[in-house]
């Protein structure tokens, strides 16, 4: 059964840095590339970012280009985000999302989802 | 950058059929994909490929694409039913991930 469990989400200033996981299991996760998803408070859903599965090519959203790094390590079946600069705007929950092939391609889509972790930046 | 437009609310009695709209420039050149969300869980993916069911997805579950318009059918509407609903593209011009508005399904 596939898995995505992602923590490190917490209350941070504005300003502020934070470094979200997501732990994956149940599949071979260098086999996959693997994005983040966000939702604000009362919010649709926003793409952020995502990774191919071994040859780290990422892509980012417009809003996070330059604040944010996706990162992943295949030995601990990890993915990560790096998320300086926050802005009360960047409040929301994030969710891990697992692809559908190890690199992205025009019919991407996100097959398995974990249950989230929630970043607030409020001062 | 590519946009994805979709109604904020579709409402449907029981047992009828619901539709839900995905507009975007000449989609139909594109595969969308959707999900559905419920209060306080994370989505599901319902339709790939345009109209392609996951396993453990209802057949009363379809989908549509073409020209500027993707459409979500859900036959047979029943209680259960009741979430947003998301529609999602990959954008090969600017290398993004693009989902829709989103769309809350309410079974009167």
């Amino acid at each position: 059964e596939v898995q995505l469990l992602e923590s490190g989400g917490d209350l941070v200033q504005p300003g502020g840095s934070l470094r979200l996981s997501c732990a994956a299991s149940g599949f071979t996760f260098s086999n996959y590339a693997m994005s983040w998803v966000r939702q604000a408070p009362g919010k649709g859903l926003e793409w952020v970012s995502v990774i191919s599965g071994s040859h780290g090519s990422a892509y980012y959203a417009d809003s996070v280009r330059g604040r944010f790094t996706i990162s992943r390590d295949n030995s601990k079946n990890t993915l990560y985000l790096q998320m300086n600069s926050l802005r009360a705007e960047d409040t929301a929950l994030y969710y891990c999302a697992k692809t559908q092939i190890a690199v992205v391609v025009p019919s991407t889509y996100f097959d398995c989802w974990g249950q989230g972790t929630l970043v607030t930046v409020s001062s | 950058s590519y946009v994805l437009t979709q109604p904020p609310s579709v409402s449907v009695a029981p047992g009828k059929t619901a539709r839900i709209p995905c507009g975007g420039n000449n989609v139909g050149s594109k595969t969308v994909h959707w999900y559905q969300q419920k209060p306080g869980q994370a989505p599901l993916l319902v339709i790939h490929y345009d109209s392609d069911r996951p396993a453990g997805i209802p057949e009363r579950f379809s989908g549509s694409n073409s020209g500027n318009t993707a459409t979500l059918t859900i036959g047979r509407v029943e209680a259960g039913d009741e979430a947003d609903y998301y529609c999602q593209v990959w954008d090969s011009s600017s290398d993004r991930g693009v989902f829709g508005g989103g769309t809350k399904l309410t079974v009167l």
